[in-house]
């Protein structure tokens, strides 16, 4: 079962760009790489998902080198609203499969300062 | 756009009570799975179904845990003889088997308090 490593927390500052990155060096050929941000009082929401190389939407980038042993979540020109925490899941893309053995982890809270 | 719901949204209770929560998903979406969080820490995976049968079931969820999906639509999560440790908020989180990414989709959570 791969487990990820994140950073327990994260400051930056209104309209800098953001990397947070994840290890997660046991991945399994099988596995995708998927990001949730969680603010206060609220479930997580569902970010970005891939498997290899650069995927991008509107909200973020998500990096994964070739060896895949670890992702990068790229968040652009960040606002205060993006303070929140966020969180790397590794585990099949059928998910549910081993629905009990991807685990959320602590997550990675980013403060953003004015 | 009706999301994950979750009813109620607090509750508190005295130690020993049994409590109920309900969560209705996205109405097209046929799993469901119920997570717990605690302060500081991820969600916790407690249990899932698909349609209506509860597929999974993580050791957290004790004896005093009961999780029922009848119609295949919204579930009901039950707490019996509730202990201050059950003090957390309970998540509820829906997705579709046949989309490729199957991205779970999150109700607010029901926060519970016992006493």
């Amino acid at each position: 079962l791969a487990k990820t490593t994140q950073p327990i927390s994260m400051d930056s500052y209104e309209g800098q760009e953001v990397n947070i990155t994840c290890s997660h060096n046991n991945i399994a050929t099988n596995d995708y790489i998927t990001w949730y941000q969680q603010f206060p009082s609220q479930g997580p929401r569902f970010i970005i998902q891939g498997y290899k190389t650069k995927v991008t939407n509107e909200v973020a980038s998500l990096f994964i080198p070739a060896d895949r042993k670890s992702s990068t979540l790229s968040l652009p020109r960040v606002s205060l609203s993006d303070t929140a925490v966020y969180y790397c899941l590794v585990g099949d893309r059928d998910w549910d499969t081993n629905a009990g053995k991807s685990t959320f982890g602590d997550g990675t809270t980013l403060t953003v300062k004015p | 756009d009706t999301g994950v719901s979750q009813d109620p949204r607090h509750k508190i209770t005295k130690r020993g009570q049994n409590v109920t929560f309900r969560c209705d998903p996205i109405s097209e979406h046929n799993r469901l799975y119920w997570y717990r969080q605690t302060l500081g820490q991820g969600p916790e995976f407690l249990t899932y179904f698909q349609n209506e049968a509860q597929l999974e079931k993580s050791r957290l969820l004790s004896d005093r845990f009961s999780a029922e999906r009848p119609k295949g639509s919204f579930s009901t999560l039950e707490i019996q003889r509730t202990e201050q440790g059950d003090s957390a908020m309970y998540l509820c989180a829906s997705s579709l088997s046949t989309l490729a990414k199957n991205i779970q989709y999150f109700g607010a959570g029901t926060r519970l308090s016992v006493l």
